[in-house]
């Protein structure tokens, strides 16, 4: 069975502050998708990361993909009240009778205070 | 366009009716996935079709029936609920073989069940 690990699980700060999250993991991903899910609606997909070493940006966010990819980061410059959210990683591997099949964190639970 | 609708929004029911739960795409995505999802908590993946054929179900129990009419829907049959059913109701797709995986994620259905 893949595990995900996510951490930290909450996160509360203050605005204009910096945060990362991160995913870990021991077991490989073809690739790897973040979520953020505002209360009341569904996850919506920020970026996927599919090459080892990869890494990503989203205006203030910065996604990387472990060299081994078992592992990555979501770093957020400058958090804005409008980041708040929970905050999913969700690894996927490919093909064969597990299609289909993410495997998801444990979520972060972001709140930023103006 | 990533969009992916639900209806009903919200849905209040007793333990002995019968409801559906609808969700459509139209990104010509092959792939379709039921999840469940509690508060705070990453989605639980209920079941999933590809090419309009159930491929994966996670050991759902049968008052859960789902049904993939054609290419663009999917539907979940509920009858005979318990209170622990309660939950945010989640259709996904994604398009097969894309080798991403990369899931988008439909607003939910807020189920009550009384």
């Amino acid at each position: 069975t893949q595990l995900l690990e996510q951490s930290p699980q909450f996160l509360s700060i203050q605005e204009g502050e910096n945060l990362t999250v991160y995913c870990n993991s021991s077991s490989v991903f073809s690739s790897l998708q973040w979520y953020r899910q505002e209360p009341g609606e569904g996850p919506v997909l920020l970026v996927t990361v599919v090459t080892g070493g990869e890494v990503k940006k989203l205006k203030r966010l910065t996604f990387q993909f472990g060299d081994a990819r078992k592992d990555s980061s979501l770093h957020i410059t400058a958090a804005q009240p409008g980041d708040t959210g929970l905050y999913l990683c969700a690894g996927a591997n490919a093909g064969g009778t597990s299609y289909g099949k993410l495997t998801f964190g444990q979520g972060t639970i972001l709140t930023v205070h103006p | 366009d990533t969009e992916v609708t639900q209806t009903p929004k919200h849905l209040v029911m007793g333990m002995t009716n019968k409801k559906s739960l609808k969700c459509e795409q139209h990104m010509g995505h092959r792939a379709m996935y039921w999840y469940k999802q509690k508060a705070k908590k990453p989605p639980e993946l209920m079941f999933v079709y590809s090419y309009e054929k159930l491929s994966i179900n996670e050991s759902v129990p049968s008052r859960f029936s789902p049904e993939c009419p054609n290419s663009s829907l999917l539907n979940l049959h509920l009858h005979a609920l318990q209170p622990e059913d309660s939950a945010l109701y989640l259709c996904a797709s994604s398009r097969r073989g894309s080798g991403s995986y990369e899931q988008y994620f439909g607003p939910g259905t807020r189920l009550t069940v009384t």
